[in-house]
């Protein structure tokens, strides 16, 4: 099956500073990837959708001036956390969708927990 | 719009019984619905699909849920519960007709399997 993988798996950062995260499809080309976020024991949430050579669309209220996604290829997305905070702090998930048969399949990376300190 | 409902935050069954993690869905068309499993700071790993056909899917680790219409259900089920299944199960929903939008999830069950 496809393989989503994302880097880094764990980071560790101070308040203020900017952290980026990487999600790169493996063996497909994703025109459209996702970004979630994952607070403990809750549900994943739908941050942004990220579209290679075109802006992202952002959920509502997520702020993406703070949370800047840049699908610069076919296989490479990247979330950066600008200025992070404490409440940043979570659990981030991104999905890289290809279209197979007749309707399109998300493919999940491992995701990457970020604690702001 | 779509959306998901895990109306059970836990699920507790002892090794060896059957179990059944619940799960209820909206849509405006027809659903694209999956499971997917969660064990502590790791990624989803899917379990199992539905997208048309047999009501009945079956999936990895002899999990299999079943498809009802009429009740906008997609509850998971294994006729035998091992330890090592206690994780964290989300049910997600995608409208057919939407095929570009993301997937929705649930807010997830807990299940836990007592020795």
């Amino acid at each position: 099956g496809a393989v989503v993988s994302q880097h880094p798996s764990w980071v560790i950062c101070k308040s203020g500073t900017s952290v980026k995260i990487e999600c790169r499809s493996l063996d497909f080309q994703a025109t459209t990837m996702f970004w979630y976020r994952q607070f403990p024991k809750q549900s994943l949430m739908l941050m942004a959708t990220s579209n290679e050579g075109s802006k992202a669309t952002y959920e509502q209220g997520v702020e993406k001036d703070k949370f800047l996604i840049n699908h610069a290829s076919l296989t490479l997305s990247t979330l950066t956390v600008t200025s992070a905070h404490p409440e940043d702090s979570s659990f981030y998930i991104c999905s890289a969708r290809d279209y197979i048969g007749e309707s399109y399949e998300q493919y999940f990376g491992p995701g990457t927990r970020l604690t702001v300190t | 719009a779509q959306s998901v409902a895990q109306p059970e935050d836990q699920v507790n069954v002892a090794e060896g019984n059957p179990l059944t993690v619940k799960c209820t869905y909206s849509v405006s068309g027809n659903p694209y619905l999956f499971w997917y499993v969660q064990y502590p700071n790791r990624g989803l790993q899917f379990l199992l699909k539905y997208i048309t056909g047999d009501n009945l899917v079956k999936g990895s680790y002899g999990f299999e849920a079943e498809f009802n219409k009429s009740q906008t259900s997609f509850h998971l089920k294994k006729p035998s519960a091992l330890v090592s299944d206690s994780a964290l199960y989300f049910c997600a929903v995608r409208d057919m007709r939407a095929g570009r939008r993301a997937l929705t999830f649930g807010s997830g069950t807990r299940l836990q399997v007592q020795p």
